[in-house]
């Protein structure tokens, strides 16, 4: 039973606009959660990360937002840029070492 | 260059022959962890560890084996490898154990046949 779900298995957007990814979760003793960036034929990389004491978090043009009530977390990417083509996942953590992650949105960026 | 090195990066091999995937990490991270990549499925935690000689299981774990003799080796062992064995695998490690500082390796991709 997939506890982290990721409804969008891709999205297209033109280049300068924004980016929305959206995540879903089923088990409220998460506490973390975090975003990863996978292109092909490499590993995935840590992009951003909130707690569950928050419901915001920024890295440049990087935005997390967490709502807790919906179980519901989004990525915003703004401005979007050709370099943000790639798979995102969210994943999500209620004891710090296991991890659930998403199946994944397959992000291209038009220029 | 701080890395999480894996070995092999491809593989076939048959069902029932014991293989080893190597993971090494250069950063003296405590925590490591093994994932599985599938279709449909995203990245599936098999095992985690954190520390030396202290694993435990992850979500899908049945098939495997891992051992932690050392800080930065975490070698996954499958004993008798059969087709839906078959996917990505990739380590990864971390200072932390909320896991954003986790770096991945590049992935190993098995297949058994």
């Amino acid at each position: 039973d997939q506890q982290v779900k990721q409804n969008s298995p891709s999205l297209s957007v033109q280049e300068g606009r924004i980016s929305i990814l959206n995540c879903d979760y089923t088990n409220s003793m998460f506490d973390y959660f975090l975003w990863y960036k996978k292109y092909p034929a490499e590993g995935p990389t840590f992009l951003i990360s909130i707690s569950s004491i928050k419901d915001k978090n920024e890295d440049g043009r990087f935005t997390v937002f967490l709502n807790k009530s919906a179980k519901h977390l989004s990525l915003h990417i703004v401005p979007s840029q050709p370099g943000d083509s790639a798979v995102y996942f969210c994943a999500a953590s209620f004891t710090g070492n296991q991890f659930y992650f998403g199946t994944g949105t397959s992000l291209t960026v038009i220029p | 260059e701080a890395q999480v090195t894996q070995n092999p990066r491809y593989l076939i091999t048959v069902t029932g022959k014991k293989l080893t995937v190597t993971c090494s990490q250069n950063m003296n991270h405590e925590y490591m962890s093994w994932y599985r990549q599938d279709p449909g499925l995203g990245l599936r935690q098999i095992y985690y560890s954190m520390n030396v000689e202290v694993t435990d299981k992850g979500d899908v774990p049945e098939g495997y084996k891992v051992s932690r003799k050392e800080k930065r080796n975490f070698p996954l062992i499958l004993e008798s490898p059969s087709p839906n064995q078959t996917s990505l695998y990739f380590c990864a490690s971390s200072f932390t154990r909320t896991g954003s500082g986790y770096t991945f390796g590049s992935g190993t991709r098995l297949t058994v046949v």
